[in-house]
């Protein structure tokens, strides 16, 4: 069983258009961060959310995370090529560990 | 500073062959991770160091050796490669497991 979900598993749309990309569990985490990988690279952390209901802002990328602490949502304002890579949400567990999801593929068309 | 490294960055093994990757990191940090990235998977725990001189299990580690003799280096050994260990295998390191996990750049790994 996941511990987290990430949905969709892949997007891609046209260079301009926004996009939104979720991370959702049952479970409550006290923080949850936001990776991106490009290929053949490993991951980078983008942000990290720890209050239910924050929200963070990185240039075009808007982080939400949920009021119960259980989902995240990674908003992308007009899409660029450079935007195209795999976004992981990882939760922090309590055994010293973060939990990472599936990911979501996003594919931006110049 | 490099941040991590990981070696080799390729290999190709036959079934029943042995090898170990090497992760190093000139952070400073305490804790450090392998991990297995396959295909609609996402990334696994393999294995984990919460200091020098420790280890622990993570999500997969049937198969796989782990190592932290010093606090920069963590190796990773296979004893007896099986193709469905055939992946790409990350290491990272953070300050503690809350904090940022800075990852290498990958081992592509094929058991034939």
């Amino acid at each position: 069983t996941q511990l987290l979900e990430q949905s969709p598993q892949f997007l891609s749309i046209q260079e301009g258009e926004n996009l939104t990309v979720y991370c959702n569990s049952s479970s409550v985490f006290s923080s949850l961060q936001w990776y991106r990988q490009e290929p053949g690279e490993g991951p980078v952390l983008l942000v990290t959310v720890v209050t239910g209901g924050e929200v963070k802002k990185l240039k075009r990328l808007t982080f939400q995370f949920g009021d119960a602490r259980k989902d995240s949502s990674l908003h992308i304002t007009a899409a660029q090529p450079g935007d195209t890579g795999l976004y992981l949400c990882a939760g922090v567990q309590g055994n010293n560990r973060l939990a990472f999801g599936k990911g979501n593929q996003v594919v931006v068309i110049p | 500073n490099a941040g991590v490294t990981q070696t080799p960055k390729f290999r190709v093994l036959k079934t029943g062959q042995s090898m170990t990757l090497l992760c190093a990191q000139d952070m400073n940090h305490e804790y450090m991770y392998w991990y297995r990235q396959d295909p609609g998977m996402g990334l696994r725990l393999i294995h984990y160091s919460v200091g020098e001189g420790t280890t622990a299990k993570g999500e997969v580690p049937d198969g796989y050796n782990v190592s932290r003799l010093k606090k920069q280096n963590f190796l990773l050994g296979l004893e007896s490669a099986a193709p469905s260990q055939t992946s790409v295998y990350f290491c990272a390191s953070s300050r503690g497991f809350r904090d940022t996990q800075y990852f290498g750049p990958g081992t592509r790994l094929t058991v034939l």
